[in-house]
Parts: structure tokens; sequence; C-alpha cells
């Protein structure tokens, strides 16, 4: 099956900081999501983005599906931005399912 | 976005006993609900795909006699864990989708088997 590896496994920023995660898959999929995970384990959609570039805010993602890899950018970084940031894709069967990175686990100190 | 709410969020239960997890999509139709399982500091993975009106797909490793699925309508899907034990003690979490569209997810639920 497909696999999903995130990048950097664990970061620590100072408040105010930019920070790039990344999000490496092994095949070729046909819908990326990225999540924020709260202390309460409450997933938050943050972008769905299977191809191209998307802005929120302080948030922005890109996705190169042609090079099998995606980006999301956190400018300014606040402390409510800490937890863990998942991707998640899915392949060309057409099941829908996701699969799951293996998170970036993200602390913003003040 | 959509809202999908699952209930129980935390539930304790006694060793063998069975433990219900219901998952319903507020404001769409899901085509398809999926039923993911957490344990403390890593990823989620996937136990089964379920489509309303049809037996669920189960990942490979997954017990489908300990984890009961059934996706009765369009907006309600549940998860039974019969003769819970405290391995089965995790994280539980569903999400539901509408064809390819974006995926949603629900608050989740604890299970804690004592």
């Amino acid at each position: 099956g497909i696999q999903v590896e995130q990048s950097p496994p664990d970061l620590i920023l100072q408040e105010g900081a930019n920070s790039t995660l990344r999000c490496n898959f092994s095949d070729s999929v046909n819908n990326l999501q990225w999540f924020h995970q709260n202390p309460w384990g409450q997933l938050i959609n943050l972008f769905y983005i299977p191809s191209g570039t998307k802005q929120n805010g302080r948030l922005s993602a890109t996705t190169v599906a042609t090079e099998r890899y995606s980006l999301l950018y956190i400018s300014s970084s606040q402390t409510t931005d800490s937890g863990v940031y998942f991707c998640a894709v899915s392949d060309v069967s057409g099941t829908y399912k996701y699969i799951f990175g293996t998170g970036t686990r993200l602390k913003v100190l003040a | 976005g959509a809202v999908v709410s699952q209930h129980p969020s935390w539930v304790i239960c006694k060793s063998g006993t069975s433990v219900k997890i219901e998952c319903r999509s507020l404001d769409f139709q899901a085509t398809t609900m999926f039923w993911y399982r957490q344990f403390p500091k890593q990823s989620l993975m996937l136990m089964a795909t379920s489509n309303e009106g049809s037996k669920a797909t189960y990942e490979q490793g997954v017990e489908k006699d300990k984890f009961l699925i059934n996706h009765a309508s369009l907006t309600l899907s549940t998860l039974t864990v019969t003769s819970a034990h405290p391995e089965d003690s995790s994280f539980y979490i569903c999400s539901a989708r509408q064809g390819a569209a974006e995926a949603f997810f629900g608050q989740g639920t604890r299970l804690t088997v004592v």
C-alpha cells in the first residue's frame, strides 16, 4: 500500500518564527488533506489540496502531485499552533480511504 | 465546514462487555464512512471503510468479529467493540466523505477497558 512520510517528526519554534512541514508519498494520489490535531484529539481540517497552492491566513500549502510531495507553511507562528500536523492521502483506486502520514509534532514557545 | 458528530466522547467499560460508538454526518450525506484507531503519540490507523447499505471492508489485521461496523443510512455509522479487553483501549475516530469531496472527522472516542 501507499506509504506516507512526514518530516520533521518534531519541531520546536519560538513564537513568530516560520516553518515548513513536508509530506512525501510513495504512489500516485488523487486526494490530499492537511490536518491539525488539537490536544483533545480533534482533527481540524486545514487544506484539501490534491494539487496546486492554497492560502488561508498565516497558513499555506502546496502539493506537487507529479513529484509526490506536499508542503505546509506556517508563518508568524503562535502558541496556539502547537499540536500535531498530519497529511493524509487517498490513492487512485477509487475507495476514497485516507492513509495518514507519520505526523509532525509542533511546539511553539512564547 | 461540514460537521461530523461522534458519541460518546469517552467511555469506560468492563472487560468482556461490548461498547457501541456512533458517528453521524449532520449536514451532508456521507456515501462513505471510515473508522480509525490511534494509539498515544502515533498516527491514525485505518480500521475499515463502510458504504451505506453494504458490508464494511476491513483493513488487513483488523478482526471483523471484534469490531462490528454498521452503516445503516447515509448519515449514520456505528462501531461496536465486542467482548472488549484492555488491549482494545484506544482513541477511535470516524470520518465521513461524500464521494471524493473533502473528508470530515468526528471528535473521537476515548475507550478505556478495565
